[in-house]
């Protein structure tokens, strides 16, 4: 079945520091979707990736689609404490809505 | 997030006995989704539905079974809890439009089987 890594599993980084999470896909993806998930919470939504190439940005953040749709990265320039937290990428591959295949996710450490 | 609420939040159960958790939206959302998240697997896919009664499985669906008789409504079963469902679960919501897809996910259960 359709397998997503993610790496690194946990990164620790000074504050104001850069930081990137990257996936990869065993399989071409017809979309991939990244969330957040805060201690003790839940994950949410941050962006979807439609579009081979395409690159989205929100405020820090810099989202990245492959241009064989394999793969995706989320940048996050300049760390807040407010960015800690977990971040998970999933991807779909059919057109239907029959649930993401998420990988294990990345925790960001961010020490003061 | 969504109108999405999970019940209940917290859950003690032993070993062997039948566990309900319920998931409620109050937007009308066709397609829901059951997560189980673990350390180490980040959030795995047990059952989904498409409309009322029409569910499908998932990558770790083995143990569970789901039933949708409205729309709102979403139920998890596990019909003889083992130790290893333990696990936080969460439901999910998809809101589809424009060719975007957003899902939403409840506050989670925290199930801890003894």
């Amino acid at each position: 079945g359709q397998q997503v890594m993610q790496i690194p599993q946990y990164q620790h980084v000074q504050e104001g520091e850069d930081f990137t999470t990257y996936c990869n896909s065993s399989t071409t993806l017809s979309n991939i979707q990244w969330y957040k998930q805060r201690p003790g919470g839940h994950p949410v939504f941050l962006i979807q990736l439609v579009k081979s190439g395409e690159v989205k940005k929100q405020k820090r953040l810099t989202f990245q689609f492959g241009e064989a749709k394999k793969n995706s990265s989320l940048h996050i320039t300049a760390t807040q404490t407010t960015d800690v937290g977990t971040y998970f990428c999933a991807g779909r591959t059919g057109g239907g809505a029959d649930g993401l295949t998420f990988g294990k996710g990345t925790h960001l450490i961010i020490q003061p | 997030d969504a109108g999405i609420t999970q019940s209940p939040r917290h859950k003690v159960t032993e070993t062997g006995t039948p566990v309900t958790l319920r998931c409620h939206q109050t937007e009308n959302h066709r397609y829901m989704y059951w997560y189980r998240q673990d350390p180490g697997h980040g959030l795995r896919l047990i059952h989904y539905s498409y409309g009322v009664k029409d569910t499908d499985k998932g990558e770790v669906s083995d143990g569970y079974s789901v039933s949708r008789s409205k729309t709102e409504d979403f139920l998890l079963t596990l019909e003889s809890a083992t130790s290893s469902q333990t696990s936080v679960y969460f439901c999910a919501i998809s809101e589809i439009g424009g060719g975007a897809e957003t899902q939403y996910f409840g506050p989670g259960t925290r199930l801890l089987v003894l």
